[in-house]
């Protein structure tokens, strides 16, 4: 069974201040991750995707992949209030359906 | 702009009854997919399918069917609502060529009294 594990939080981190989302996943020969924003109410929506390791940068948001640890991480510099969300870490690997974590919530407090 | 739209935002119904849930995308998508989202569960795969008229069941199919006629719609069928099958419903849609960028519906809380 794939596993894709998210600190439920909530992470509350002050308006400015750099957040850091985390996820790792068991299952070795995964391929794609995957970072999900979904604002309370609402479905999610893809915001960031990473295949290598390394960095990924997109404006505030950098995608962080180690493979050899099965860790993947999003940082959100600059926090800003209308971040406050549930992050969704998901994970794909031979197959294309993803695994998704149970989710993360951020609070960006003024 | 990728839209995936769902029949309804809310919906009502009672032990027993059956339920469709339709669910339609504008974007020639070949895969479609049916979750839903449980408070502290996450999002879990109940049936997706890759083309028309062909489906593959997902982490928790029990209780459920689906129905893929045409590309842009792909309908989930609750044959006999149960209370346990109160949730957030959420389809989502993804390209051949971008297969693993899906792209999510508004959903459909259901609620089974």
């Amino acid at each position: 069974q794939k596993e894709v594990e998210q600190n439920s939080g909530p992470l509350s981190v002050p308006e400015g201040a750099i957040a850091s989302l985390n996820c790792t996943y068991s299952d070795r020969g995964s391929q794609s991750f995957f970072w999900y924003r979904q604002y309370s109410g609402k479905s999610p929506e893809l915001i960031m995707f990473i295949y290598s390791n390394g960095d990924k940068e997109d404006g505030r948001f950098t995608a962080q992949l180690n493979k050899a640890s099965q860790y993947v991480s999003l940082l959100i510099r600059d926090s800003q209030p209308s971040d406050s969300a549930t992050y969704l870490c998901a994970v794909t690997g031979g197959s294309y359906i993803p695994t998704f974590g149970r989710g993360t919530s951020l609070i960006v407090h003024p | 702009d990728v839209k995936v739209t769902q029949s309804s935002r809310y919906l009502v119904k009672r032990t027993g009854e059956k339920v469709f849930l339709e669910c339609v995308q504008d974007m020639d998508h070949e895969n479609m997919f049916w979750y839903r989202q449980d408070p502290g569960l996450g999002l879990r795969l109940i049936y997706f399918s890759y083309d028309v008229k062909m489906k593959e069941k997902g982490d928790i199919p029990e209780g459920y069917s689906v129905s893929r006629e045409k590309k842009e719609r792909f309908s989930l069928i609750l044959e006999s609502a149960s209370t346990n099958q109160t949730s957030m419903y959420l389809c989502a849609s993804s390209s051949q060529g971008a297969i693993y960028e899906q792209y999510f519906g508004p959903g459909t809380r259901l609620t089974v009294t």
